[in-house]
C-alpha cells in the first residue's frame, strides 16, 4: 500500500538532546513538508521540499534541520536550539505545489516529549 | 497571498442535528480548496476538495461543500452528526499559479453530544 510512514509514534528524549524524526513516502511524490502541533494551535509549516536536494524554511524553521538526499526520505532533526521541542510533529508529501497537485497526504505522527 | 479563515474555534452539535463548519478564503484568483479531518493523535486526512466544475462537493463520511465564489466561502456541512464525527477539521486553500504550500486555517474541533 502506498504512504507516508512516520517512525518512532511516540519519543523522548532529555533537553539538550538532538533528535532526528523520520519520514518516508512511497506515494513518488517531489513535495515534502513538516509541520509542528501544539494544542489549539494549528498546524505550523516548519520545513518544506519541492525536489531533492532542495528545501525551504517554513514559518517556524529556527531550531530545525532537514535534508532530502533520496525522493522518499525527509527527516527532520529537532535541535538543542529550539526551545520548546515537545509537539506532535506531522510529515506530508504533496505530487507538487501546483493548483490541485498541492493536495497533501499526511503520515500518522510523531509525539515527541522533551523530558 | 492567500489566506482562511475558520470560524468558531469549538462548535458543539447534538447527535442527529446538522453539522455547520465555515470556511472563508482571501484570494484575488479562482482558489483550489479542501477540507481535511484529524481524529485524536492521528495525521490528517483529506475530506474533500473543489478544484474545478461543480461547485457542490461531496466528501467521505456524509460531508459536502459549496464552493461560493461571490461569499469566498467554503463550508462543510453534514446533515446529521454522529458520534464519530467528533475530532477537528481543517480548511485549507492554494492557488494554480502558485509555487507554495497549502495555506491552512486553525482548525475547529467539532463535539458531538448524545
Amino acid at each position: 500500500d502506498g504512504g507516508i510512514t512516520q517512525s518512532p509514534k511516540y519519543l523522548f528524549r532529555k533537553e539538550g538532546q538532538n533528535v532526528t524524526l523520520s519520514c518516508e513516502q512511497n506515494l513518488n511524490h517531489d513535495a515534502m513538508y513538516w509541520y509542528r502541533q501544539d494544542p489549539g494551535q494549528g498546524l505550523r509549516l516548519i520545513y518544506y521540499s519541492q525536489i531533492v536536494n532542495d528545501f525551504q524554511k517554513g514559518d517556524i524553521a529556527e531550531g530545525y534541520s532537514v535534508s532530502r538526499e533520496k525522493k522518499e526520505s525527509f527527516p527532520l532533526t529537532v535541535t538543542s536550539a529550539q526551545k520548546n521541542p515537545t509537539a506532535f510533529y506531522l510529515c506530508a508529501s504533496s505530487i507538487d505545489l501546483a493548483g490541485p497537485y498541492n493536495e497533501q497526504f499526511f503520515g500518522p505522527g510523531t509525539r515527541l516529549t522533551v523530558l | 497571498a492567500q489566506s482562511v479563515t475558520q470560524l468558531g474555534s469549538h462548535v458543539s452539535v447534538s447527535e442527529g442535528a446538522l453539522v455547520l463548519l465555515r470556511c472563508n478564503y482571501s484570494s484575488s484568483v479562482p482558489p483550489y480548496l479542501f477540507w481535511y479531518v484529524q481524529y485524536p493523535n492521528q495525521g490528517l486526512q483529506l475530506l474533500l476538495k473543489y478544484t474545478t466544475g461543480a461547485t457542490l462537493v461531496k466528501g467521505i463520511n456524509g460531508f459536502e461543500a459549496e464552493f461560493k465564489k461571490s461569499e469566498t466561502s467554503f463550508h462543510l456541512t453534514k446533515p446529521s452528526a454522529h458520534m464519530s464525527d467528533a475530532a477537528e477539521y481543517f480548511c485549507a486553500v492554494t492557488l494554480n499559479s502558485g509555487n507554495t504550500p497549502l495555506v491552512f486555517g486553525k482548525g475547529t474541533r467539532l463535539s458531538v453530544i448524545a
